[in-house]
């Protein structure tokens, strides 16, 4: 199985601020199978990135990924308040689905 | 934008089971290969299995074999997780989610169903 370890476990910003989330897994992963989703509070999670850099429906251009092989990145250009809550790194190979432990983003 | 329906929250005892639904509004159902997905308290997000709908092939995390069963109901266009022998440790909400034709990541999410296990 796969494990996906996701960093840092908190990350504290002030609006307009970049962030940089980093998931590394333990095996060798397909980017095509690689994508981020995003919760807030109270919400179920939401997809983001899929393919390791193509946003989901909806998503603004100030998210982007990247990445290959064992180490990929989420980056948000901008913080906005709305981006608040835990992001999670998540792979799909052999049937198998994992996520990683999430990254929680606050908001100063 | 397709919306998975599922069902309300439940309360169980210790070595019971429970049952999931999850009805998606729109699109075709047999294109959606349905993951579940529980996350406890506080804690992060952990993938329990999914069935592709059209054929009916499950596939289960390790962790949960042979306590969990997801099915698809064609009939119904509903797809179901049981989960048996259930623990304190299975207090979590369940996510129901849907990976589109073609597609490998989960792009749609039901609402949550909170599970709580309590003697």
């Amino acid at each position: 199985e796969i494990v996906l370890t996701q960093s840092p476990g908190t990350l504290s910003l002030s609006p307009g601020e970049r962030a940089t989330l980093s998931c590394r897994a333990s095996q060798r992963v397909t980017s095509a199978y690689f994508a981020w989703y995003h919760q807030r509070p109270g919400q179920a999670p939401r997809l983001l990135l899929y393919g390791t850099s193509k946003r989901a429906t909806g998503i603004p251009d100030r998210f982007s990924g990247s990445g290959s092989g064992t180490d990929f990145t989420l980056t948000i250009s901008r913080v906005e308040p709305e981006d608040l809550g835990v992001y999670y790194c998540q792979q799909y190979v052999a049937s198998l689905w994992t996520f990683g432990q999430g990254t929680k983003v606050e908001i100063k | 934008q397709v919306q998975l329906v599922q069902s309300g929250a439940e309360m169980k005892k210790p070595g019971s089971s429970v049952t999931v639904s999850c009805k998606p509004s729109g699109g075709s159902f047999d294109s959606y290969t349905f993951a579940w997905v529980r996350q406890a308290p506080g804690q992060g997000l952990e993938w329990m299995g999914r069935i592709i709908a059209i054929v009916g092939i499950t596939t289960y995390a390790q962790k949960f074999q042979g306590r969990v069963t997801i099915t698809a109901d064609k009939s119904t266009s509903t797809a179901y997780m049981d989960l048996e022998r259930l623990t304190s440790d299975d207090t979590a909400t369940y996510y129901c989610a849907a990976a589109g034709a073609n597609s490998d990541s989960l792009d749609f999410w039901g609402q949550g169903t909170l599970v709580t296990v309590s003697s």
